[in-house]
């Protein structure tokens, strides 16, 4: 499979605790996001990576969330001191940059904080 | 980023064509308009983009008036796997380093 991928798939973690997760975009494109989705809601863009730079983020990303591409390839969210109100499922997403921008989406990480 | 209004749900039987109209009445020169499927417990997928008149590819078409203030997304016979959650967005791509998805609409398709 050769589409977006990111690990885990799901994460219950309690609240205060740090979470990292990770995404694996596909190889040959250097553009990579990150997007929050809560329930009944469209996703929310969260931060955006060129390559190993950091171009773009959100107001929604505060200073508990941190996101990285250290070698431009694959990505790590971490949230610390996790809330109930960062429940949610977090996706990633990587282009090519190209003409129509097509952004490819993997299948999410589902984050329960109790 | 211009704000896009587009209904809530929407039913329909199988077999039968669905048209999702979205308006955007603030659309800029630059602006591309680009429609996303989103499955449950999976991320959106890209389904079709245009800028004007009619796109048509092998999942859906696009109409998009001259005013280019809204557009339409048709689904051609509509099967039990179309249900999802489709997203209309109205941006800049060459520009755009993030997309702005809105509510959607839930489309059911029922037996």
């Amino acid at each position: 499979d050769t589409g977006v991928s990111q690990d885990p798939r799901h994460k219950i973690t309690k609240r205060g605790q740090n979470v990292t997760f990770r995404c694996d975009p596909i190889s040959e494109h250097n553009r990579l996001y990150w997007y929050r989705q809560t329930l009944g809601q469209g996703p929310e863009f969260l931060t955006y990576f060129q390559n190993e730079a950091q171009l773009e983020k959100s107001r929604l990303l505060s200073d508990r969330f941190s996101a990285e591409r250290p070698k431009g390839s694959f990505s790590t969210l971490e949230i610390q001191r996790t809330e109930q109100g960062d429940s949610a499922m977090y996706l990633c997403a990587s282009s090519n940059g190209e003409v129509r921008n097509e952004q490819f989406f993997g299948p999410g990480t589902r984050l329960t904080v109790l | 980023l211009a704000k896009t209004t587009q209904p809530i749900s929407m039913d329909s039987y199988e077999g039968q064509e669905v048209n999702i109209t979205c308006s955007h009445n603030n659309i800029a020169t630059n602006d591309y308009i680009t429609w996303y499927q989103q499955f449950p417990s999976q991320g959106p997928r890209f389904i079709i983009q245009g800028y004007k008149t009619k796109v048509t590819n092998e999942v859906a078409s696009l109409f998009i008036p001259a005013d280019r203030k809204s557009s339409t997304l048709s689904l051609p016979r509509v099967s039990l796997s179309d249900t999802a959650v489709y997203y209309c967005l109205v941006g800049d791509i060459r520009g755009a380093n993030n997309l702005f998805f809105g509510t959607g609409t839930r489309l059911t398709v029922i037996p």
